[in-house]
């Protein structure tokens, strides 16, 4: 039972562009979202998140759109640099403990490829 | 100092050794975590320590012991562990927050992982 989902494997997109990453969730206790960014051999390095009270929050070259009536989010690079190719994961926590510390639910990962 | 270090980088071990794998990270933060990844696949979470105490075991074999001996330390100590447990190890750590609500700062950061093949 996969609790978050990135359905696209892999996506290509040429430098420049924007690159759209989406990502879906079943569970509805999920109240935090967050987008991670993998290279081979290396852990997982945060890159942005989104609290459940808000639909939108922005770094940078990098927004992440929620939409909790389509437990949907997706996370907007623009413009897409080379250096952008890598895994990317989205991952949602839920508020149990009420500590914070709850841990993470990964998706699968999408493989962007930023083409020149 | 942002970082989460982690050590070994790689381990190779037999099904009867006993080996641990180390995590540090000196940003005061309260909640550290043991994640699994094998290739191609999400991490998936198997330990929580909050404020050096067990808070989450999600139904991991006891051949993996973890051991939080201070805030700033986490353990994952190994015995008996059988091929399919290589994988890559990864340590997280989190501000932890004090409520559901203050989850701004809950981001989790991770090490560069432990790679452990068994043998």
């Amino acid at each position: 039972d996969q609790q978050v989902k990135q359905n696209s494997p892999s996506l290509s997109v040429q430098e420049g562009r924007i690159s759209i990453l989406n990502c879906d969730y079943t569970n509805s206790m999920f109240d935090y979202f967050l987008w991670y960014k993998k290279y081979p051999a290396e852990g997982p390095t945060f890159l942005i998140s989104i609290s459940s009270i808000k639909d939108k929050n922005e770094d940078g070259r990098f927004t992440v759109f929620l939409n909790k009536s389509a437990k949907h989010l997706s996370l907007h690079i623009v413009p897409s640099q080379p250096g952008d190719s890598a895994v990317y994961f989205c991952a949602a926590s839920a508020g149990q403990s009420g500590g914070g510390a709850d841990g993470l639910t990964f998706g699968k990962g999408t493989h962007l490829i930023i083409q020149p | 100092d942002t970082e989460v270090t982690q050590t070994p980088k790689h381990l190779v071990m037999g099904m009867t050794n006993k080996k641990s794998l180390k995590c540090e990270q000196h940003m005061g933060h309260r909640a550290m975590y043991w994640y699994k990844q094998k290739a191609k696949k999400p991490p998936e979470l198997m330990f929580v320590y909050s404020y050096e105490k067990l808070s989450i075991n999600e139904s991991v074999p006891s051949r993996f012991s973890p051991e939080c001996p201070n805030s700033s330390l986490l353990n994952l100590h190994l015995h008996a562990l059988q091929p399919e447990d290589s994988a890559l190890y990864l340590c997280a750590s989190s501000q932890g927050g004090t409520g559901t609500r203050n989850r701004m700062n809950t981001e989790a950061f991770f090490g560069q992982g432990t790679r452990l093949t068994v043998v």
